[in-house]
């Protein structure tokens, strides 16, 4: 299968805790995105990649969360300091440049805060 | 980009027609229309995408007027492995657009038997 991959699929964590999620995009996908999905609602966009250079912030992510694409390929999600507010599907999708509005998602990392 | 208005819910039996119609009055020149299909637990996955008239695959086709105010997402012969959030996104091409989409609340299509 040569889809985007995501890395858990789910995470139990204890508020406070830091919590870190990959994503395999498609290889020669050169644009990578993060979003994150709560009940009943659409996916939010919070980032993403143009290789390995980050070109947009939502908002939407705090100082507690910080992504990193190092060499152009995987990309991580970390979470600082947990919170219950937290708790969502987060989304991981990868595209070519010039078809960036055809994004292929991954399954999903869906994350409870306790 | 674009904002989208589409119905919350429809609800269909096995092998009728479904058509999910979309409304897009802000939609830019350079603007594409592309729908989404999202099983619960699951990302969302491409469907289809159209900049006018008509566009068939071997999932769905879309309909998109002249104006391009609107456009319809026609799903023929439905099953019940249809059922799922159906979501229509407007936007540009090009390395200058971010690219990032933006989702509506989408419509949540359930097919009975």
């Amino acid at each position: 299968d040569t889809g985007v991959s995501q890395d858990p699929r789910h995470k139990i964590t204890k508020r406070g805790q830091n919590v870190t999620f990959r994503c395999d995009p498609i290889s020669e996908h050169n644009r990578l995105y993060w979003y994150r999905q709560t009940l009943g609602q659409g996916p939010e966009f919070l980032t993403y990649f143009q290789n390995e250079a980050q070109l947009e912030k939502s908002r939407l992510l705090s100082d507690r969360f910080s992504a990193e694409r190092p060499k152009g390929s995987f990309s991580t999600l970390e979470i600082q300091r947990t919170e219950q507010g937290d708790s969502a599907m987060y989304l991981c999708a990868s595209s070519l440049t010039e078809k960036q509005e055809t994004q292929y998602f991954g399954p999903g990392t869906r994350l409870l805060v306790l | 980009l674009a904002k989208t208005t589409q119905p919350i819910s429809m609800d269909s039996y096995e092998g009728q027609e479904v058509n999910i119609t979309c409304s897009h009055n802000n939609i830019a020149t350079n603007d594409y229309i592309t729908w989404y299909q999202q099983f619960p637990s699951q990302g969302p996955r491409f469907i289809i995408q159209g900049y006018k008239t008509k566009v068939t695959n071997e999932v769905a086709s879309l309909f998109i007027p002249a104006d391009r105010k609107s456009s319809t997402l026609s799903l023929p012969r439905v099953s019940l492995s249809d059922t799922a959030v159906y979501y229509c996104l407007v936007g540009g091409r090009g390395s200058s657009n971010t690219g990032k989409l933006i989702f509506g609340q989408g419509t949540t299509l359930q097919v009975k038997p």
